[in-house]
């Protein structure tokens, strides 16, 4: 058990360019999940993935956020036009292995921390 | 928006003591799971309670949750200067994979 990765770990761009983010999660995983934090505050919730498919999204998720999953292993998130706003900590976790057996604990991995100037 | 919130929001303790922090939800849920995080890493998971447990325990862990009162509780006991991080309580709910978190108790166990 390797752990779920994330890259970059640290990520600093200019307002209005586009970032992309990868995750590679636990290899028996099919779960996959996309959280934001902000300092002071709990992780919020944007994306989930069973496999390839994208199952739920948040409101939070904007038109500039994209989350893609494309052979149900490794998923990147990607913001376009970054905003000031979009600074902060995305982790990335990962759950499951039964597929139907829901509600399991999720695997996290150290984020990639985003800073916009 | 975020479902739970902890409390206190901060506590500080001396080693050997226990700690204990709350957490209250708004709506039914399937589980309960309790989740903690270092400075500048990633979450690591404790321990998930089932809406129909009341209690459950796990090492110097003991995690209670009373559904009537939309709460839950997590205590540590004998803490140790290794324990400093921020905790968290997070939902599931409904039919839904998603973890609601709250805002976390800050932990600092001196040594």
């Amino acid at each position: 058990d390797t752990g779920v990765s994330q890259d970059p770990r640290h990520k600093i761009t200019k307002r209005g360019q586009n970032v992309t983010f990868r995750c590679d999660p636990i290899s028996e995983h099919n779960r996959l999940y996309w959280y934001r934090q902000t300092l002071g505050q709990g992780p919020e919730f944007l994306t989930y993935f069973q496999n390839e498919a994208q199952l739920e999204k948040s409101r939070l998720l904007s038109d500039r956020f994209s989350a893609e999953r494309p052979k149900g292993s490794f998923s990147t998130l990607e913001i376009q036009r970054t905003e000031q706003g979009d600074s902060a900590m995305y982790l990335c976790a990962s759950s499951g292995g039964w597929t139907g057996y829901s509600n399991q604990p999720q695997h996290f991995g150290d984020g990639t921390r985003l800073s916009i100037l | 928006s975020q479902q739970g919130e902890e409390d206190p929001q901060a506590l500080s303790i001396q080693e050997g003591e226990n700690a204990t922090m709350n957490c209250s939800y708004k709506t039914s849920i399937n589980n309960l799971q309790w989740y903690r995080q270092n400075s500048g890493r990633g979450l690591v998971h404790l321990i998930l309670i089932r809406s129909n447990e009341r209690e459950k325990h796990s090492g110097r862990l003991r995690v209670t949750l009373d559904t009537s009162k939309k709460s839950s509780s997590l205590l540590i006991t004998a803490s140790r200067a290794a324990d400093t991080a921020s905790y968290f309580c997070a939902t599931n709910q409904g039919g839904s994979e998603k973890l609601v978190f709250g805002k976390g108790t800050k932990l600092t166990v001196n040594p």
